[in-house]
């Protein structure tokens, strides 16, 4: 059972423009809303996260906007870069379960010149 | 400070056969865990270890097993290897057990012929 509906799969974004990617969740019981980067060959990085006390957080060019009713969370990277062109990943967890993440599938986001 | 290291970076292995994956932790984290990532998806949980004892798992069977060392470094040992193994193993470090960003390694991308 996928708890953490993410997409799109694939994303296109011109230099300087905004980029979106939308997650959705479940699990009601989730209190930890993380964003990872993955380049390739490399692990994924936090990027930002978010707990459900909030609606959005932002660091520097990335912003999380979180819907707690709706049980969404998406990701918007303003002035997106060429730099930025990854894979990216939504993931919960919930109270009690550790620091076990689930994942979505992941959006692979590509900025062109 | 050095971050989460994996060796090794490339393993082929033989349907059937038994493999370890090692894990040296972030400097200061006392928690470990692992996640299977197949291609083009996202990471997925297998299990946590915490001042060396299994501290929450996920649907993996059994012949996927782990070790935690008082340094708290990890491996993880798989038997009887399937085809289907064949992934990135990602191992993630943590300062505690609970509510901690997970630092990942660049993985072991294990290929099972």
């Amino acid at each position: 059972q996928q708890q953490v509906k993410q997409s799109p799969q694939s994303l296109i974004v011109q230099k300087g423009g905004i980029s979106i990617i939308n997650c959705a969740y479940e699990n009601t019981a989730f209190d930890y809303f993380p964003w990872y980067q993955q380049f390739p060959g490399k692990g994924p990085a936090l990027l930002i996260a978010i707990r459900p006390d909030v609606s959005e957080k932002k660091e520097g060019r990335f912003t999380i906007s979180f819907n707690k009713s709706a049980k969404q969370f998406s990701l918007h990277i303003m002035d997106s870069q060429p730099g930025d062109s990854a894979t990216y990943f939504c993931a919960a967890s919930r109270a009690g379960g550790g620091n076990k993440l689930t994942f979505g599938t992941g959006t692979q986001l590509k900025v062109e010149l | 400070e050095t971050g989460v290291t994996q060796s090794p970076t490339h393993l082929i292995k033989t349907r059937g056969q038994q493999v370890t994956l090692r894990c040296s932790s972030q400097s200061g984290h006392n928690t470990v865990s692992w996640y299977q990532q197949a291609l083009g998806q996202g990471p997925q949980f297998i299990f946590q270890y915490y001042r060396e004892e299994e501290n929450g798992r996920g649907n993996f069977p059994p012949r996927f097993s782990g070790l935690q060392f008082p340094n708290y470094s990890s491996e993880l040992n798989v038997n009887a290897l399937e085809l289907d193994d064949s992934a990135l193993y990602l191992c993630a470090s943590s300062p505690d057990r609970v509510g901690s960003p997970l630092h990942f390694g660049n993985g072991t991308r294990l290929t099972v012929t």
